[in-house]
């Protein structure tokens, strides 16, 4: 069956950086478009980024554009999302999401989510 | 930057119909997906593409959408019901993802 397992979060300063990845299992990630989507504490979802599945197309929200890169490590079926000079309000659980076609359309199936803790 | 826009909070008792709106200008011509998300769990998608419903979630589940306003309605809503839902979209790219802010479903 499908599974995501997101690692990589943790107790980070502002204006650090952090690596968050995410393994999949029951399917290949080469085939599917794959999103990152957070949740500050007691707040809403908010979606981050997305990959299509040719690499070439990759999109980001206004609030992370320039600082995180998602990308995509096939030959290892992971999802990668590299966040640069962190800020408190990036703070919350970061979920890695298949999306249901090769192009990014909507996430179908979601991991158990990672959390980030940006804080001096 | 796109927004869509839902309740804040939704109250019926067991047995009656919850309905959900999700307001966004895009909504015409992009889909509506729905996420039910419970305390401390992952969000599940319960409805796609306007009005389709995903393997194993209950029929009491539809969706519908018209103009620039979509609809999860929860026919005879269940205790087992009460849970966070989000509606989600895309701007007229379709590039920008966007979910709108969570509607607290309460059955009591």
């Amino acid at each position: 069956q499908v599974q995501l397992v997101e690692s990589g979060g943790g107790v980070v300063q502002p204006g650090r950086s952090l690596t968050l990845s995410c393994v999949a299992s029951g399917f290949s990630i080469s085939a599917y478009g794959m999103h990152w989507v957070r949740q500050a504490p007691g707040k809403g979802l908010e979606w981050v980024a997305v990959t299509w599945s040719d690499v070439s197309n990759k999109y980001y929200a206004d609030s992370v554009k320039g600082r995180f890169t998602i990308s995509r490590d096939n030959s290892k079926n992971t999802l990668n999302l590299q966040m640069n000079n962190l800020r408190a309000e990036d703070t919350g659980v970061y979920y890695c999401a298949r999306d249901y076609y090769a192009s990014g359309s909507y996430p179908d199936y979601w991991g158990q989510g990672t959390l980030v803790t940006v804080s001096s | 930057s796109y927004e869509l826009t839902q309740p804040p909070s939704v109250s019926v008792s067991p047995g009656q119909t919850a309905r959900i709106t999700c307001s966004g200008d895009a909504l015409p011509k992009k889909y509506a997906y729905w996420y039910q998300q419970k305390s401390g769990q992952a969000p599940v998608l319960v409805i796609y593409e306007d009005t389709k419903r995903p393997s194993g979630i209950p029929e009491r589940f539809s969706g519908s959408s018209s103009g620039t306003m979509a609809t999860l309605t929860i026919s005879g809503a269940q205790v087992e019901d009460e849970a966070d839902y989000y509606c989600y979209s895309t701007d007229n790219s379709g590039n920008q993802k966007v979910f709108g802010g969570g509607t607290k479903l309460t059955v009591l």
